[in-house]
């Protein structure tokens, strides 16, 4: 039974970069047919996909933060990682790390999520 | 990119059928088979119900079922119950090469 689960700081200061890492277990991050995506939620409002990469390291990101974000596969810890870099308090929501079955829409496993909030 | 539009609120009666519409664009919606929905209750993560339009994962009740016309995707719940009472996105993949939601529609069992 894979399950994920993200970590990082709840709390970034303005124009800082926020890190997050999504620990897979239960299952390989280099199983072929799944890819790896950020998706988040700012308080009150609806989901927002950030971005996914596949097993090989192949990333494609939301075009409105494509700029700003960076999403890796560390194959060794069996996790994957986002970056988003000079964040301000539009960027406060939770986070969700979650797995996509390659070649469809399915995104079936889902983290719990990890609330970031930034402020100084 | 801009959401797709879902309307904001839907109700029912149990034992209804109610239908939640996700309108995009031919860019998204209307140009590929990759539209998928979500379920979320508060403060939960979401769950998985529909992908690649009408396809439904193992473990999800056939009272579940999606379909699409033209750029307008749907989702439908038959035999309404409490527990369906809770917040549902829909997702589909763009000309982008990625992804994007709906505005989310909260559905309440009357």
């Amino acid at each position: 039974q894979v399950q994920l689960q993200e970590s990082g700081p709840g709390l970034v200061m303005p124009s800082q970069t926020l890190s997050l890492t999504c620990i897979v277990s239960g299952g390989s991050i280099s199983s072929v047919g799944y890819y790896w995506s950020w998706i988040r939620q700012q308080p009150g409002k609806g989901l927002e996909w950030i971005g996914y990469i596949s097993y090989s390291g192949s990333a494609s990101y939301n075009p409105s933060l494509e700029s700003r974000v960076t999403i890796s596969v560390d194959t060794s810890k069996n996790q994957f990682s986002l970056k988003l870099s000079s964040v301000t308090a539009a960027d406060t929501a939770v986070y969700y790390c979650v797995r996509v079955r390659e070649g469809t829409s399915a995104y079936d496993i889902w983290g719990q999520g990890t609330m970031v909030t930034v402020s100084s | 990119q801009s959401a797709l539009t879902q309307p904001a609120s839907v109700s029912g009666s149990p034992g209804q059928s109610i239908t939640i519409s996700c309108t995009g664009t031919s860019s998204d919606v209307g140009g590929y088979k990759y539209v998928s929905w979500y379920q979320q209750h508060p403060g939960k993560a979401p769950k998985l119900m529909i992908y690649d339009v009408s396809n439904r994962p193992s473990g999800v009740s056939n009272r579940f079922s999606g379909s699409k016309s033209g750029n307008t995707a749907s989702l439908t719940i038959s035999g309404l119950q409490a527990e369906d009472e809770a917040d549902y996105y829909c997702t589909s993949y763009t000309s982008s090469n990625s992804y994007v939601f709906g505005s989310g529609t909260k559905v309440s069992v009357l």
